[in-house]
């Protein structure tokens, strides 16, 4: 049981060039989300989406996009990447919304940008 | 605005002791807690979580207290092994709400 898988792992990109961080899950969870780690900053939603089909703001939403392809799957998008944007990103899924069930993390997609 | 702090960013504890971890909020409207682990470059793992309506939860070696007067709430690991050496994160919500807000990490180590 794989849990909730993201690719890439590591990836460096040139400020200005876009990409597409993939995340999977196989739990049949309903509710995914998208957070950025950076130093003393602790975690940071960007966004999630609580079910198929629909997707919301978090608290740091700005210069990204996401999509929920499936059930399965959620994607966030650096359309033009900046500098700013070098973190940890980790993909999340839950049963339903928080307090129900805990939120299941992949291990994350450290990027670069120079 | 920091709304979740964890004051503490290390903490050294002797293997089979104590190692009490603490979080302090600001948002009165939180009713629902949540510790999390996580080990270098894995992502955080759940571990523990509280109601408003109780003041401690138990699991195992784990115990959350939460003081709702104060606006804090603790994690005490009893005893404390070295594989329990990770970063804690506090984290916070409304219960039934989809946003976790997380505080900063108290990196523990345990001391063989």
């Amino acid at each position: 049981n794989a849990g909730v898988t993201q690719t890439p792992k590591f990836q460096v990109l040139k400020t200005g060039q876009s990409m597409t961080l993939q995340c999977a899950q196989d739990m049949n969870h309903n509710s995914m989300y998208w957070y950025r780690q950076d130093p003393g900053m602790g975690l940071r939603l960007i966004y999630y989406s609580a079910s198929e089909g629909t997707t919301d703001k978090g608290e740091v939403p700005n210069g990204y996009n996401v999509s929920r392809l499936n059930k399965r799957e959620f994607s966030l998008r650096l359309e033009s990447a900046a500098p700013s944007q070098t973190s940890v990103y980790f993909c999340a899924s839950s049963i339903g919304r928080v307090g129900n069930q805990p939120q299941h993390f992949g291990d994350g997609t450290r990027l670069s940008i120079l | 605005d920091q709304q979740v702090k964890q004051n503490s960013p290390s903490l050294s504890v002797q293997e089979g002791r104590i190692s009490i971890l603490n979080c302090d909020y600001t948002n009165s409207m939180f009713d629902y807690f949540l510790w999390y682990k996580k080990y270098p470059a894995e992502g955080p793992t759940f571990l523990i979580s509280i109601s408003s309506i109780k003041d401690k939860n138990e699991d195992g070696r784990f115990t959350v207290f939460l003081n709702k007067s104060a606006k804090h709430l603790s994690l005490h690991i009893v005893p404390s092994q070295p594989g329990d050496s990770a970063v804690y994160f506090c984290a916070a919500t409304n219960f039934g709400n989809e946003k976790l807000t997380f505080g900063t990490g108290t990196r523990l180590t345990i001391i063989p």
